[in-house]
């Protein structure tokens, strides 16, 4: 059962600028980092943010994380079409790992 | 390129055990935590268990404790999960997932393409 809550969907047109929340508690968010993950329709998740706020190589610069007491947002500006994808926030809760509800991301 | 390759996936009866398989390649496996990482049809990810480079710190969740066994062979550049009692809500989608840490508790980079588990009478 995810201990990080989501809104289960989130939608904007395209170059619009969408933001996703997470909200934890102290044992997950309040003290552990953030990572964010994005899941295209029938592949497997890819990393998109790591350690709250940092971006892998590759990942393009629209995507940013925050992390503010027991909840973090992803921020996706410059919305395109491609980023039509299930988006789950993930923490760590002393030796295991959370993830989010998960968000549906769709470009009208 | 930095694969991972997971195996051992099929139609299984409640209470009885499956092994999966995950062969890594591209990369220096012994450098890495790894993980088990599932997702039921239709549903969210769920973390199943990790353990750290020379496993050493292992970690399950609460669902699978006692049922499940994580292993690793660096030599063979292979994680494995040994699932025992298995039921039918362990039906899912398992990931297998590189960390980009040594000792478990960071990001997943790396993905496979998943095994499908079938728990069903």
């Amino acid at each position: 059962q995810s201990v990080l809550t989501q809104p289960p969907s989130a939608s904007g047109t395209p170059g619009q600028r969408v933001t996703i929340s997470c909200s934890g508690s102290s044992s997950n968010i309040g003290s552990n980092y953030v990572y964010w993950y994005q899941q295209l329709p029938g592949t497997a998740p890819k990393l998109l943010i790591y350690r709250s706020d940092q971006r892998p190589s590759g990942v393009p610069d629209r995507f940013s994380g925050s992390k503010s007491g027991t909840s973090a947002s992803l921020a996706i500006s410059g919305l395109r079409s491609e980023d039509e994808a299930e988006y789950y926030c993930a923490a760590w809760d002393d030796s295991l790992k959370v993830f989010g509800t998960g968000t549906k991301v769709t470009v009208l | 390129e930095e694969q991972l390759a997971e195996s051992g996936g099929g139609l299984v009866q409640p209470g009885r055990s499956l092994r999966l398989s995950c062969a890594a390649s591209g990369f220096t496996f012994g450098d890495y935590a790894m993980h088990w990482v599932r997702q039921a049809p239709g549903k969210g990810l769920e973390w199943v268990s990790g353990l750290s480079w020379n496993s050493d710190n292992i970690g399950y969740a609460d669902s699978v404790k006692g049922r499940f066994t994580i292993s690793r062979d660096n030599a063979k550049n292979s994680l494995y999960l040994q699932m025992n009692s298995l039921r039918a809500e362990d039906t899912a989608l398992y990931y297998c997932a590189r960390d980009i840490s040594g000792w478990w508790k960071d990001a997943f980079d790396i993905w496979g393409q998943g095994t499908m588990v079938n728990v069903s009478s």
